[in-house]
């Protein structure tokens, strides 16, 4: 099966700055990964997702980097501002026929002013 | 969240008792999962939904059981309820299962279950 993780726990940056969290998975035939954001109190949002024949995928502000090779995620936040402080998941398919998402523990994002 | 419903948000209950969690949608989406979120363990999937009356077991689906009598409900119980089931759960809907053509999963808000 699929398992996910990522790198830190807790991040902080200054408010302006470019943030990075990073995950990494295990299972090389994984084909569709997804970045969530989880405010205090709220369900997980769709932020942006990746297929496994991209290396990189742009949204607004946010940019996802793809490293097959070393199975690794990272999603990158431009000018990091207050509203982006949560937890951010990362998701990957479970191998197997039922397609389902494995989640990542999360690492919480704190902007500090 | 937009059409998608939990209820209650909130409920605390006693050691033993059964308790239902109530998932409403109105997407019409074919796919309901139900996870837990506890600390360090991040989202753990009890147990989803394929279609009416189709359901099947996740990771952590000791001591739960769920139904889906129609596409727009489903339910999660707790036979009895214990205090390692002590969590905020989370229902999920998607059109089709996640994979390269998108079918992400949409969140509700949640609900605080506390078992004392």
């Amino acid at each position: 099966g699929e398992s996910v993780g990522l790198h830190l726990p807790t991040l902080s940056v200054q408010e302006g700055d470019n943030s990075i969290i990073n995950c990494a998975y295990s299972n090389s035939a994984s084909d569709y990964f997804i970045w969530y954001k989880q405010e205090s109190g709220k369900g997980p949002q769709f932020i942006i997702d990746i297929r496994s024949n991209m290396d990189k995928r742009q949204g607004q502000r946010v940019t996802v980097l793809l490293n097959k090779t070393v199975k690794h995620l990272s999603l990158q936040i431009a000018a990091t501002q207050p509203g982006d402080s949560a937890v951010y998941f990362c998701a990957g398919i479970e191998s197997g026929s039922a397609r389902q998402l494995t989640f990542g523990s999360g690492t919480q994002l704190t902007v500090l002013p | 969240d937009a059409g998608i419903t939990q209820s209650p948000r909130h409920k605390v209950t006693e050691t033993g008792t059964p308790v239902t969690l109530r998932c409403h949608q109105t997407e019409n989406h074919r796919y309901m999962y139900w996870y837990r979120q506890d600390p360090g363990h991040g989202l753990r999937l009890i147990h989803y939904s394929y279609g009416v009356k189709d359901t099947d077991k996740g990771e952590v689906s000791d001591g739960y059981s769920v139904s889906r009598s129609k596409t727009e409900d489903f339910l999660l119980t707790l036979e009895s309820a214990t205090s390692s089931q002590t969590s905020v759960y989370f229902c999920a809907i998607s059109e089709a299962p996640p994979g390269p053509l998108g079918y992400g999963y949409t969140f509700g808000s949640g609900t605080r279950l506390t078992v004392v």
